[in-house]
């Protein structure tokens, strides 16, 4: 079966530190891993990945993906109140897009 | 450009009654998908269709339950007789496949659905 597991499930830090966020997965015909945020209503969307070893940044966010161990990192630096938010890792198929729980990150001032 | 729109953003029924969730995707998108989420839980996989045609319904309950998107029109979830245990947000997330199979999706705001 199809599965995309994140850790940890929750997490909570000071304002300033760095975190990571982990996602493996065992998925067939894999496509992409996608990352996304999600504040009180839609996940918005964040990274896709495609190949392994080539990190994709967006200011102090940036993700990697490992092909061959079956995981991706998403990394936050200098973190904000602000970023407080559940963070989705999915695995797009041929067919449809599988999501893990998330990680529910929360940032203390 | 408008986004994935979703309505309605709130939505309330009695046990019994069917409840019909709208899902209008991004302008030029054909694909749409389904998903639900309850309280602490991630997103979880419903139904994944094109226009006129249901490519993957594998997550959607074998009753009560249905989903169309029509040629023209938004696409529709359909839950008929429902049941408190359906009370959970409903999120549609439209995607333009692109020629390499790789695909981003993007987000509506979600209906929240709560049976009283």
């Amino acid at each position: 079966e199809d599965k995309v597991v994140q850790s940890p499930l929750s997490l909570v830090v000071h304002e300033g530190d760095t975190v990571t966020l982990n996602c493996s997965y065992e998925v067939t015909n894999f496509r992409s891993l996608l990352w996304y945020k999600q504040e009180k209503k839609a996940p918005t969307f964040l990274f896709m990945l495609t190949s392994s070893g080539i990190e994709k940044k967006s200011g102090r966010l940036s993700s990697i993906l490992d092909k061959k161990e079956l995981f991706s990192i998403l990394n936050i630096t200098a973190t904000q109140t602000g970023d407080s938010a559940i963070y989705l890792c999915a695995v797009g198929r041929d067919d449809k897009i599988i999501f893990g729980k998330g990680t529910r990150l929360h940032i203390l001032p | 450009n408008a986004g994935v729109m979703q309505n309605p953003r709130h939505l309330v029924r009695r046990r019994g009654q069917e409840a019909r969730l709208r899902c209008s995707p991004m302008k030029g998108h054909s694909h749409v998908y389904w998903y639900r989420q309850l309280p602490e839980e991630g997103l979880k996989f419903m139904v994944y269709l094109q226009k006129e045609n249901i490519i993957d319904e594998s997550g959607m309950p074998k009753e009560r339950f249905s989903a169309e998107f029509p040629k023209e029109g938004p696409s529709i979830l359909r839950i008929q007789q429902v049941v408190r245990g359906d009370s959970a947000a409903y999120f549609c997330a439209s995607s333009l496949l692109h020629r390499s199979g790789n695909t981003e999706a993007f987000f509506g705001q979600g209906t929240r659905l709560t049976v009283v």
